[in-house]
């Protein structure tokens, strides 16, 4: 099974704080996601990629940024947090080409507190 | 736009009840629909999917039948246990596109 590492675990910032979130699958796959997770809204997608360089915009992507440096890490940049984004976050890899069909692998989650 | 809609937010139920989560959707054509599984602590799990009209999927006891007349992939188990315990996402993926979209979840609590 993928094997998809997310750091750092848990993360405390102030607002205005400058975080990254960072994201290593080891399996090879084209595509990575960024969600985040919160009561009430379930699982919405904030940016994902199918390659290093490439980035595609989510459903929720206002205040965030993200960067695909290579096929193994995908980061997520929050350069002025707010109270808004304490959420736990989640990334994912897939093992398609993109397909309705491919099946996504999820990290163990980014616990984020912005006070 | 597509959407995903799950009746119920949580569940509770005795080991050895039927469950029944119900996953409804808003979608043109064929979607692959999906379950995952999130366990405390975990990210979310792929169980199953199915992608064609009265394809059943299964895993784990867990199964459903993609139904496109009534456009509904509701999740049903004959008998649960308290390993059961998590909160269950249906999603849904349209060709072409490389994003899921997942309803809001269920929590299912089971006791002994």
């Amino acid at each position: 099974e993928a094997a998809v590492t997310q750091s750092p675990r848990n993360k405390v910032t102030v607002t205005g704080g400058n975080v990254t979130l960072s994201c290593r699958q080891t399996n090879s796959h084209n595509y990575m996601y960024w969600y985040r997770q919160d009561t009430g809204h379930g699982l919405r997608l904030i940016h994902y990629s199918y390659g290093a360089g490439n980035l595609q915009i989510g459903d929720v992507p206002d205040g965030y940024k993200a960067t695909r440096t290579t096929q193994e890490d995908f980061f997520l940049l929050l350069e002025l947090a707010s109270p808004s984004q304490t959420s736990l976050y989640f990334c994912a890899s897939s093992d398609g080409w993109g397909g309705a069909e491919d099946t996504q692998y999820f990290g163990p989650g980014t616990r984020l507190l912005v006070l | 736009g597509d959407s995903v809609t799950q009746t119920e937010g949580q569940v509770a139920l005795s080991e050895e009840d039927f469950l029944t989560i119900h996953c409804n959707y808003s979608a043109s054509g064929y979607p692959a629909l999906f379950w995952y599984v999130q366990y405390p602590g975990e990210g979310p799990q792929f169980l199953f999917r199915a992608s064609r009209d009265k394809e059943k999927g299964s895993s784990r006891g867990f199964e459903a039948t993609y139904n496109k007349e009534t456009t509904s992939f509701h999740l049903q188990k004959a008998s649960v246990q308290e390993s059961d315990s998590a909160v269950y996402y249906c999603a849904l993926g349209q060709g072409g596109s490389a994003k899921l979209i997942f309803g809001e979840g269920t929590k299912l609590t089971v006791s002994s």
